[in-house]
């Protein structure tokens, strides 16, 4: 089965750099994505790492590391409107080959402070 | 472009009745979800459908039934609603493409059930 690890709650401040972690169990690895989820909003796609690396966009960067079964998002120059919870997830798998099934963490809920 | 959307938004309801949370979606994607999501459980998937006529279970499918007779429908019923059911319900959708990454998520409904 696939499973996934996220803190629950991270703290940071406006202006700041903030790195949220998951890490994942998997029998078959189909690379990491990243949602974001504003208080009372749905779950919006950030990013997504098939490959080991960095991928930017914007303020935003997540990294993948498959050898750890390690990735994270990374938020830099954090504003007040990057308060929300941001999930990790994984494709599930089937006999072998990739679902468009995803698993999702538990979520991370960042609070932004002035 | 209304793109993926949901009805009702907010719904009450008695122990023992029945309830159908609707789903729409105007992109033509084959996959569609449904999730539930409570407070320290994420997003858990409880049926998910690969096209019209073609649906499966995911992690929490017991108690709830759908069905998928056209590709932008995807109904979700609770045959019979009980207060562990109370929750706030995504759909999402996806497309066929392989390794498609990104789930389009509708507004969410949120279900009590008294």
């Amino acid at each position: 089965g696939q499973s996934l690890e996220q803190p629950s709650e991270v703290t940071a401040v406006e202006g700041a750099i903030v790195q949220i972690n998951c890490t994942y169990q998997t029998s078959g690895f189909y690379g990491l994505s990243w949602y974001q989820q504003h208080d009372g909003g749905a779950p919006t796609f950030l990013s997504y790492n098939a490959l080991d690396g960095l991928e930017e966009t914007g303020r935003f960067s997540s990294f993948l590391s498959r050898s750890d079964s390690y990735g994270y998002l990374l938020l830099q120059e954090l504003q007040m409107k990057d308060s929300a919870s941001y999930f990790c997830a994984v494709r599930d798998s089937l006999r072998g080959g990739a679902t468009n099934k995803l698993i999702f963490g538990t979520g991370t809920l960042l609070a932004v402070q002035p | 472009d209304a793109g993926i959307t949901q009805s009702p938004r907010y719904k009450i309801t008695e122990t023992g009745r029945q309830v159908t949370l609707m789903c729409h979606q105007t992109w033509s994607h084959s996959y569609m979800f449904w999730y539930r999501q409570d407070l320290g459980h994420g997003l858990r998937l409880i049926y998910y459908s690969a096209a019209a006529d073609i649906t499966d279970k995911g992690e929490v499918p017991d108690g709830y039934v759908v069905s998928r007779s056209k590709t932008e429908n995807f109904p979700l019923t609770l045959e019979s609603a009980t207060r562990s059911q109370t929750s706030v319900y995504f759909c999402a959708s996806s497309s066929e493409l392989a390794y498609q990454e990104t789930q389009y998520f509708g507004p969410g409904t949120r279900l009590l059930v008294l």
